[in-house]
């Protein structure tokens, strides 16, 4: 399957901080989606990423796709504690089935 | 209400049982997924099913075996095979392989 680094693995941040979360393939992708999972709970999905160059955005949240299709960020704008939880990209290629990074996860202090 | 369901969301094991574990869905989607998830390691690929009656082995299917009766349901059997079997467990299920994926509330195994 499709190999994914996703980085960092864990990110401490004071509440009112921006997070930013990176997602490198070295194969070109399909698509690429993310998830959040909040601490004790599943992996509940944001968006999905299919096209070079995409931005889409949520509220604070701002999804990117790289030129090359190899690579994603997803940036939050101005922390708040309900955004603690681990965030993961998921990459598909071809006839790949999605394979997901390790994650990154994220701790706001108040 | 439609959604992904597992049971029971904790379960406790002997060393050497084997023990299934339940995953039903009622969102008419063909592709279902087994997930494995420890601290610090993500999401591994147990086994997935794009069509009834059809599924491959993932990353780490030794020691796990699954069945595609039914479109609604992909139960995993954790075999006495699997080395260390105690992690959480997460199914989920899409559409097709290339949409987004709707996971269930996961099971968390301990063998003692």
């Amino acid at each position: 399957g499709q190999q994914v680094m996703q980085i960092p693995q864990y990110q401490h941040v004071q509440e009112g901080e921006d997070f930013t979360t990176y997602c490198n393939s070295s194969t070109t992708l399909s698509n690429i989606q993310w998830y959040k999972q909040r601490p004790g709970g599943h992996p509940v999905f944001l968006i999905q990423l299919v096209k070079s160059g995409e931005v889409k955005k949520q509220k604070r949240l701002t999804f990117q796709f790289g030129e090359a299709k190899k690579n994603s960020s997803l940036h939050i704008t101005a922390t708040q504690t309900t955004d603690v939880g681990t965030y993961f990209c998921a990459v598909s290629g071809g006839s790949y089935i999605p394979t997901f990074g390790r994650g990154t996860s994220l701790i706001v202090h108040p | 209400d439609g959604g992904i369901t597992q049971s029971p969301k904790y379960l406790f094991r002997k060393e050497g049982q084997n023990v299934t574990l339940s995953c039903e869905q009622n969102l008419n989607h063909d592709a279902m997924y087994w997930y494995r998830q420890d601290p610090g390691q993500g999401l591994r690929l147990i086994y997935y099913s794009q069509i009834v009656n059809d599924f491959q082995k993932g990353d780490i299917a030794e020691g796990y075996s699954v069945s595609r009766e039914k479109k609604e349901s992909f139960p995993l059997t954790v075999t006495s095979a699997q080395k260390n079997p105690t992690a959480f467990y997460l199914c989920a299920s899409s559409i097709d392989r290339n949409n987004e994926q709707f996971f269930g509330p996961g099971t968390r195994l301990t063998v003692l």
